[in-house]
């Protein structure tokens, strides 16, 4: 069973900190590997895509990193705030077929 | 542009009843996916849609089942709902096949079955 692991669950920072969040996955064949935001009760929100033939993807101040070698993604968000408190997913397709694998997610807590 | 919308965005229904969950994409979006999110099984693929044809589906019994439109609205349907149905309902869009292209996703439909 192909699995993606997101750790930890949770994660408290103060305003400002440069903070990572890892992404990593069992399965090779990977075609594109994507980062969501989701806020309490709300759907998903789409911060960066990343193909397999790319190294990074770059928003604002969000960089997404694949490494599929490693089976590692990682984003990378700078400057923390408030509002960048939410749940964090990471998720992929592979070629084969049309889901998308989600991980279940990184609850982020950014303290004023 | 307007985003994902998905209708209605809450539902309360009894065991035994069917539901339809409605989802419209972004404009000239032609790929509709499903997902079922829940605490404790996270998110998990229902099936997709692209030019009306249902080209992939999760591991969900038959009761679950959908269709599109020439529109690429879609909607979802669960016959006989059961008390683990309780979830909240995501659509994604795509311009084209949603494993090639960044996926889009709705507000989600909150379903709450009694």
């Amino acid at each position: 069973k192909q699995e993606v692991t997101q750790i930890p669950a949770a994660l408290s920072v103060p305003e400002g900190e440069n903070l990572v969040l890892n992404c990593s996955f069992t399965d090779s064949a990977i075609y594109n590997l994507q980062w969501f935001r989701q806020d309490p009760g709300k759907g998903l929100t789409s911060l960066l895509l990343i193909q397999s033939s790319q190294r990074e993807q770059t928003s604002g101040r969000l960089n997404a990193s694949l490494d599929k070698s490693s089976g590692r993604s990682t984003l990378y968000i700078a400057a923390s705030q408030p509002g960048d408190s939410a749940t964090y997913l990471c998720a992929y397709h592979t070629g084969a077929n049309s889901k998308l694998t989600f991980g279940k997610g990184i609850t982020l807590s950014v303290r004023p | 542009k307007a985003g994902v919308t998905q209708t209605p965005r809450y539902l309360i229904k009894t065991r035994g009843q069917q539901v339809t969950l409605s989802c419209s994409p972004i404009s000239g979006h032609r790929s509709v996916s499903w997902y079922q999110q829940t605490p404790g099984q996270g998110l998990q693929f229902l099936f997709e849609y692209f030019s009306e044809t249902q080209r992939n589906k999760g591991n969900f019994p038959g009761r679950f089942s959908g269709r599109q439109f020439s529109n690429s609205r879609s909607e979802m349907n669960v016959s006989t709902l059961e008390l683990g149905d309780s979830a909240l309902y995501l659509c994604a869009s795509s311009p084209g096949l949603a494993y090639s292209y960044e996926q889009y996703f709705g507000p989600g439909t909150r379903l709450t079955v009694t």
